[in-house]
């Protein structure tokens, strides 16, 4: 089955714990985004990836990290997690940036 | 810049009435991509159409149908005869094809009363 994948779904954390947040596809897409999803706001996108070694920065990048070493992987990363980055966040793929946008399952993180 | 603005943030319907959602667009790329996606009340995020700038032709799919004019730099979404599975938020989203990200917009909750 298509699709995009996301662990954990539900992450309870404290300031300052690094943590990662996984993604996959396995569709062979060649781009791949996050995106943070807070009331009123909608979806945000924080960074995305044309490609493998690709990344470069969406709307809201500050406190955040990607990395895409492999096609099918782009783990979001959060060094110093604050408050503010409590959040919806979702994964998404894509054949390209034009292309339908297929999203994973969504992250609800909370940081306290 | 691009932008998008769904201006309505919250609305509601009885079913059975048809309801039209709202997307008005910015860019200033001549070639460019519009969607829509759904939202329902278990979160994930359901894919409905994409559009791209050249084609103009408004599309209906069952009770779903989109308007688009570029004149007014809108992309419209109706749902005729609304009914309580419809309930969900609804994003409109814009890509070009000289830039690499993605923007959307704010959504529309859409709630229909049985």
């Amino acid at each position: 089955e298509a699709q995009v994948t996301q662990n954990p779904r539900y992450l309870i954390t404290v300031t300052g714990k690094k943590l990662t947040v996984t993604c996959s596809q396995n569709m062979n897409h060649e781009y791949m985004s996050w995106y943070r999803q807070d009331p009123g706001l909608g979806l945000r996108q924080i960074y995305y990836s044309m490609n493998v070694e690709v990344t470069d920065k969406g709307d809201v990048p500050e406190g955040y990290k990607v990395s895409r070493k492999e096609k099918r992987n782009f783990p979001l990363i959060l060094e110093s997690p604050s408050p503010n980055q409590t959040s919806l966040y979702f994964c998404a793929s894509s054949w390209a940036t034009q292309e339908t946008q297929y999203f994973g399952p969504g992250t609800r993180l909370l940081v306290l | 810049a691009q932008k998008v603005t769904q201006a309505q943030t919250e609305i509601s319907v009885v079913e059975k009435e048809d309801v039209t959602l709202d997307c008005v667009y910015e860019t200033r790329d001549t070639t460019y991509y519009l969607f829509w996606y759904k939202q329902p009340p278990s979160g994930e995020l359901v894919f409905l159409i994409r559009r791209n700038s050249f084609d103009e032709q408004n599309e209906i799919s069952g009770r779903y149908s989109w308007n688009f004019q570029k004149s007014t730099s809108s992309f419209n979404f109706t749902i005729t005869a609304s009914q309580v599975v419809d309930s969900a938020v609804y994003f409109c989203a814009l890509t070009t094809n000289t830039g690499n990200q993605f923007y959307f917009g704010t959504g529309t909750s859409l709630t229909v009363i049985p």
